[in-house]
Parts: C-alpha cells; structure tokens; sequence
C-alpha cells in the first residue's frame, strides 16, 4: 500500500507557481521522498527526491516539514506542459517505487 | 544517449493467448523492473532484476506471469494464457549502479489488450 495521500486533482494557472502537497505521517527515518509525474501516454518522469532537507534542481524544489510528516513539490513557473499525474513516494531501502494514485495536475492558460 | 525502450508499443490479442514484451534498458544499467499499470491507477510493481537473477518478484500477480533478463541486459515478460483483466500498459524501467535510492528510468510502455 502507498504511504502517502495526495489530492486527486489540482488547477494552476500558466506562468504561476504549483504547489503539490503530500502527507506521508508513516515516513521512518530511512526512508526517501521522491516525486515522479507522468505525463498523459508517457512513462513515468523523475523530479526530485530527499530526506529531510529541502531540495532544489532544475525542474522543481521539494520542500520536507521538520517532522517530515508531509513535503510540497514546488514547480515555480508552471507551463502547460507541466500537465501531468504527480506521484509522492516514499522509498525504504528497497528497491521498488510504491505509487498512490497521484495529483492530477492541469496547468490552464 | 538512448532511453529505456519498450516493443511493441501495443499488442492486442485473444483471451488464452500466450504474449512477450521486450524491454531494452539503458546500457550500462544493471538495474531493471518491471510494473502494470491499470487505466486510472499508479504503476505497480512487479519484478525487479540485480543482473540475470529475479531479486524481487513478489510483484508477480500469478504463475501465469514469468520475465526473464538472460545476458543481464534486455528483459522480456512473458504471460501465458492471458486474461481480459492483464489489459493494462506494462512499464520497464532501469538504473544504474545498483538500486537502493538511485533515480528510475522508466520507458514508454507497452498497452496491452487481451480481447
């Protein structure tokens, strides 16, 4: 079972900033959160991914609460192109991504 | 350089019917999983390769299902006597070195439906 919860779905305007939540209450100390999307008849896309400090890259920021009990993926300008289903996963040491159900997110003009 | 790449990028066959598809990971990648994705849902694991060896399988619904990776490089999931309920898109992805917290490439998939 995924240890996440995540909206089902979510509007941005273009040009704005999207900020995806995610709640993972369960997350132990050893476990990574990732972020994923997967855009319509795509496999799925890494973003980023951390453990407890917030993280910056070329596509998104991913900000972790200090309890690390939820994080925010964070895409400052969104695009239509960044229409997409994100997926929060938090990984143990195993190999395997356990996927929810993920935001739909629809970047609008 | 290439990505993961996925054939055929759609099969339709007939309930019963015995089906394979391919996945070629990215060179190098020693790393290889398989998962389904069902329409609407998140992809689910199925079996995960270190090299030739299945290191983690227990994703696998049944015994109809079965994947090989021979030489440590192209995979291949076989299902046998598929059902209308294997209809789903089936995605390969890999990663380099060896998994534990390294990013997934994840190919195109192959949509397949079982009539």
């Amino acid at each position: 079972d995924a240890k996440t919860t995540q909206p089902t779905s979510m509007d941005c305007a273009e040009g704005r900033a999207a900020n995806l939540p995610c709640n993972h209450s369960t997350i132990s100390g050893n476990e990574y959160v990732y972020w994923y999307r997967q855009i319509h008849s795509q496999g799925p896309q890494y973003i980023i991914h951390g453990l407890k400090n917030n993280e910056t890259n070329e596509m998104a920021s991913l900000i972790i609460t200090e309890d690390r009990k939820s994080s925010t993926l964070i895409l400052p300008h969104a695009t239509l192109r960044d229409t997409a289903v994100y997926y929060c996963i938090v990984r143990d040491a195993g190999n395997m991504l356990t996927f929810g159900g993920g935001t739909r997110l629809m970047v609008k003009p | 350089g290439a990505g993961v790449s996925q054939t055929p990028s759609n099969k339709v066959t007939e309930k019963g019917k015995y089906v394979e598809l391919r996945c070629d990971p990215i060179s190098g990648h020693t790393a290889l999983y398989w998962y389904r994705q069902s329409l609407g849902q998140g992809p689910e694991f199925l079996i995960y390769f270190q090299g030739t060896g299945a290191a983690d399988d227990s994703g696998l619904p049944n015994d109809r299902f079965f994947a090989v990776r021979p030489e440590g490089s192209v995979s291949t999931l076989k299902i046998q006597r598929t059902e209308r309920g294997d209809s789903a898109v089936y995605l390969c992805a890999s990663s380099s070195p060896p998994g534990t917290y390294n990013e997934q490439f994840f190919g195109p998939g192959t949509r397949l439906t079982v009539l």
